[in-house]
C-alpha cells in the first residue's frame, strides 16, 4: 500500500520557473526522502530529511517537513529541462523505533520543464 | 565504481513459467532491498536482506515469490508459476548499512512481462 500521496500528480512549467511538489503521509516516520526517476531509468536519491529537521537544502533543492501536518514539500528553483522527471517521496516508517530502510513510496509527481 | 546491476533487463515469459531475477549490489553494501513498481506508481517494498539474512519479507505478495542472498552479496528474486498480474518492473536497491538514514542506490530494474 502507498503511504505517501503526492500532489500535484503532474506539473508543467517553463525553464527558469520554480517547481513545488507536496507529499503527505499517514504514520509516524523516522525520515522522509525524495527520489527522482527519469523516463526509462532508475531511481536516484535526491535528499533525506530526518523527522527532527524542518528544512534542508541541497543545491537547487529545498525540502521542508512538517511532522504535525504529516507533510513535506520539495522545491526546485530555477528549473531546467533536464529536471523533467517523476519525483517520489518515500517515508521510512517509525515502527517502534526500528529503522532498517523499508521505504514506502508515494505515487509520484510528473514534472515537465519546457525549454 | 559500479552501481547496482540487475539482470535480465527485460524478461518475457509465459504464464505458469518460473523466473529468476538477479541483483548485484554495490560492493560492500550490507543491505539489499527488492521493490516492485507498477506503471504510473511508486515502488512497493517486497523484501529486505541484512547481509545474507532475510529480515523482512512482509511485502512478498504470496508464496510464489521468494528471495535469497546466500553469500550476502548477489540476490535472486524467484517467481514461481508466473501469472499475468506479476507483470511489473522489479527493482533492487542496496545501501551501505542498515537503517533508513542510509541512501538506497537503485538498479535499473527488470521489466517482467507475463503473457
Amino acid at each position: 500500500s502507498q503511504q505517501g500521496e503526492e500532489d500535484p500528480q503532474a506539473l508543467s512549467i517553463q525553464e527558469g520557473e520554480n517547481a513545488t511538489m507536496n507529499c503527505s503521509y499517514k504514520t509516524s516516520i523516522n525520515n522522509l526522502q525524495w527520489y527522482r526517476q527519469n523516463s526509462g531509468r532508475g531511481l536516484v536519491h535526491l535528499i533525506l530529511i530526518r523527522s527532527n529537521e524542518r528544512e534542508k537544502h541541497s543545491g537547487r533543492l529545498r525540502v521542508t517537513l512538517d511532522t504535525s501536518k504529516k507533510s513535506s514539500s520539495l522545491l526546485i528553483t530555477a528549473s531546467r529541462a533536464a529536471d523533467t522527471a517523476s519525483y517520489f517521496c518515500a517515508t521510512d516508517v517509525n515502527a517502534g523505533g526500528t529503522s532498517y530502510g523499508k521505504l514506502t513510496f508515494g505515487q509520484g509527481t510528473i514534472l515537465t520543464v519546457h525549454p | 565504481g559500479a552501481g547496482v546491476s540487475q539482470s535480465p533487463r527485460y524478461k518475457v515469459t509465459k504464464r505458469g513459467q518460473d523466473v529468476a531475477l538477479r541483483c548485484d549490489p554495490i560492493s560492500g553494501h550490507v543491505s539489499l532491498y527488492w521493490y516492485r513498481q507498477a506503471l504510473g506508481q511508486g515502488p512497493e517494498f517486497l523484501t529486505y536482506f541484512n547481509y545474507e539474512a532475510q529480515q523482512d519479507k512482509s511485502g512478498l505478495p504470496n508464496d510464489r515469490f521468494s528471495a535469497e542472498r546466500p553469500e550476502g552479496s548477489i540476490s535472486t528474486l524467484t517467481i514461481q508459476r508466473t501469472e499475468q498480474r506479476d507483470s511489473a518492473m522489479y527493482r533492487c536497491a542496496s545501501s551501505y548499512r542498515t537503517g533508513g538514514s542510509y541512501e538506497q542506490y537503485f538498479g535499473p530494474g527488470t521489466r517482467l512481462t507475463v503473457t
